[in-house]
């Protein structure tokens, strides 16, 4: 069964500053890896996503995440933080069975400070 | 093209009692699956309609159930509603269902068990 970790429950950065959220993910099989985006009060939206094509996946918004077998990483990064970025942030991987549903790590929240 | 779109967007039950929450698929997708979400927590997967059938169930008892109409909008039906029942319900869309599908999520129904 696919699992994902995600370090660090809440990041701070300042604006301007670089963004990273880590994610790690444990898969049996080659993994699809999303990250989603979810507002307050919002449902989610999704940021990129990694399909075994290349290995640096751009997203919206200026994100972008790499895949690193090696590793089982697929960590967020943004080069510079905008105060709209402030939202919580999931990694998910899908899973290989017959329903293809999503298995989520437990989030991020991302601040970011004036 | 319409997105995702769920009803009610908020709803207080008591425990007990059984609750129905409905979304509406993105146009031309023809599966949808559901999320719970508990405060502070990252979606859990519920289960997964394609073409009305049910294709697959994550770790939640039988007193959540659904449908899938051929218009392939959807209904999560939960029964004997218990205060841990309390989270976000996220229903999400996707094309096909594949593993490198996208699901697009709605906006979510906030339901209270008090």
């Amino acid at each position: 069964a696919q699992s994902v970790t995600q370090l660090g429950s809440h990041v701070s950065v300042s604006e301007g500053a670089l963004v990273l959220l880590r994610c790690n993910y444990s898969s049996s099989v080659p993994p699809y890896l999303f990250w989603y985006v979810q507002y307050p009060n919002q449902g989610l939206q999704l940021l990129l996503k990694y399909t075994s094509a290349a290995t640096l996946v751009k997203g919206i918004n200026g994100f972008e995440a790499e895949f690193k077998k090696s590793e089982t990483s697929f960590h967020l990064t943004k080069p510079s933080a905008h105060m709209s970025d402030a939202a919580e942030y999931f990694c998910a991987v899908s899973d290989d069975g017959s329903a293809r549903q999503l298995t989520f790590g437990s989030g991020t929240q991302l601040t970011v400070l004036p | 093209e319409t997105g995702v779109t769920q009803s009610p967007t908020h709803l207080i039950k008591t425990r007990g009692q059984q609750v129905t929450l409905r979304c509406s698929s993105q146009s031309g997708h023809n599966t949808v699956s559901w999320y719970q979400q508990a405060l502070g927590q990252g979606p859990q997967f519920i289960f997964q309609y394609y073409r009305e059938e049910e294709n697959g169930r994550g770790n939640f008892p039988p007193r959540f159930s659904g449908l899938q109409f051929p218009n392939y909008s959807s209904e999560l039906n939960v029964n004997a509603l218990e205060l841990d029942d309390s989270a976000l319900y996220l229903c999400a869309s996707s094309l096909t269902g594949l593993r490198t599908d996208t699901q697009y999520f709605g906006p979510g129904t906030r339901l209270t068990v008090l």
